[in-house]
């Protein structure tokens, strides 16, 4: 099956720093990619979906000045919480979907704790 | 507003029974439709798809799908505790990924 990688998996850090976090589609292309993020016991939640070249589009409530997304290739897509704060702690997952398919692939996630 | 239905659980089966899973959606334009399970702390996994309506089987684990009654489910044979999870209902309308919240099983050994 189509694998997703995120980095880094875990990343602690000061509460101001900005913190960025790398998805990859390993064996596909991904014209596609989206970015979820997870309180613990809570649904996911999409932030944002990415297609590559062009301006990520965001739901409504997330700032797109404090999360953002480059999706710089194919098979890479970033995103930076940048000015980070104790409350953006939290489960960021990436999924990513084919090129010529509906089929989304998640990534492992990255756990991050703002101190 | 596209929505995607799932009781929430905690759905308890014992180890060994089928576990049946349910979802309703409010799209009649969805096309696609995708069960993931997402054990605590870790990323959903893609368990399968189904595009058409009836049934489709893959080991344990089978889709049913009903585009009239805008109902999906998914059945587990033979329930393992180690299919303890939430698993959670996806449909695609006409280009998003919508999730229901999901619901949670207990396998009870």
């Amino acid at each position: 099956g189509a694998v997703v990688s995120q980095h880094p998996s875990r990343v602690i850090c000061k509460s101001g720093t900005s913190v960025k976090i790398e998805c990859r589609s390993l064996d596909f292309q991904a014209t596609t990619m989206f970015w979820y993020r997870q309180f613990p016991k809570k649904s996911l939640m999409l932030m944002a979906t990415s297609n590559e070249g062009s301006k990520a589009t965001y739901e409504q409530g997330v700032e797109k000045d404090k999360f953002l997304i480059n999706h710089a290739s194919l098979t890479l897509s970033t995103l930076t919480v940048t000015s980070a704060h104790p409350e953006d702690s939290s489960f960021y997952i990436c999924s990513a979907r084919e090129a010529r398919g509906q089929t989304q692939y998640f990534g492992p996630g990255t756990r991050l704790l703002v101190l | 507003q596209k929505e995607v239905e799932q009781n929430s659980g905690p759905l308890s089966v014992p180890e060994g029974a089928i576990a049946s899973l349910n979802c309703t959606y409010s799209d009649r334009g969805s096309q696609s439709f995708f069960w993931y399970r997402q054990y605590s702390g870790k990323s959903p996994e893609l368990i399968m798809f189904i595009y058409s309506n009836g049934d489709k089987e893959d080991g344990r684990f089978t889709a049913q799908l009903n585009k009239a009654s805008q109902y999906v489910s998914l059945l587990i044979r033979d329930s393992q505790p180690s299919d303890s999870a939430t698993y959670l209902c996806a449909v695609i309308g006409s280009y998003q990924l919508t999730f229901g919240k999901g619901t949670k099983l207990s396998v009870i050994p």
